[in-house]
């Protein structure tokens, strides 16, 4: 199995431009989420998904963030428009539900720059 | 109530020594504790899990030590190896089932050879 797939790895961008992340989840894994890493806050949970359904968005910092999971393949994750602050990197991790507690398994990252 | 708070920031450790990273959390709703390898340019990796019914877990060479009274864990790598040499995390979820898992700040391990 290829694991989880991130695309792009790195993104540079400027300040107001919209910003989509992408994630394969593995296949048959029915959870998805998205984190984000920073310096400053470390590891946050942003929101997941099970069975392509949104559960719990309370992490997305604001507004200018959505996440959509149209499928069980794929997933993204907009910011529109960007800001400096955004500048993190964004994991994207599936797991399959029928082993509980959970065990994630993470892609390898989009770096996002936004200038 | 929902941090998890980890020390060392950072541990340098001589070949075949023990590394000792503690973990430290306020919520008693958690109850599942994961920890967490990444190396760089890579995404975090499950190494070990425990739940709060057992005080220990041992594989291989990592150890998970669990004091819910003091809602403190440990990880002990005994035998640490220079591929051991990455960044560390802790972390917790309430309600079993490991979804909302808060993260501990990392420990950046160092294993000289």
């Amino acid at each position: 199995d290829a694991g989880v797939i991130q695309s792009p790895r790195h993104e540079v961008t400027e300040m107001g431009q919209e910003v989509t992340l992408r994630c394969k989840p593995i296949s048959g894994h029915d959870y998805l989420f998205w984190y984000r890493q920073t310096m400053m806050r470390g590891l946050e949970l942003l929101i997941y998904f099970n069975n392509n359904v949104p559960i719990d968005d309370s992490g997305m910092p604001e507004d200018r963030f959505s996440a959509k999971m149209p499928n069980a393949s794929f997933s993204t994750l907009k910011i529109q428009p960007s800001e400096p602050r955004d500048s993190a990197v964004y994991f994207c991790a599936s797991s399959l539900g029928a082993g509980v507690p959970l065990k994630l398994f993470f892609g390898s990252g989009t770096q996002l720059s936004v200038l | 109530q929902q941090q998890v708070k980890q020390s060392p920031q950072s541990l340098i450790v001589q070949k075949g020594g023990i590394s000792i990273i503690n973990c430290a959390y306020e919520n008693t709703a958690f109850d599942y504790f994961p920890w967490y390898q990444q190396f760089p340019g890579k995404g975090p990796a499950l190494l070990i899990a425990i739940r709060p019914d057992v005080s220990e877990k041992k594989e291989g060479r990592f150890t998970i030590s669990f004091n819910k009274s003091a809602k403190q864990f440990s990880l002990h790598i005994m035998d640490s190896q220079p591929g051991d040499s990455a960044t560390y995390f802790c972390a917790a979820s309430p309600g079993g089932s490991g979804s909302r898992l808060t993260f501990g700040e990392g420990t950046q391990l160092t294993v000289n050879p």
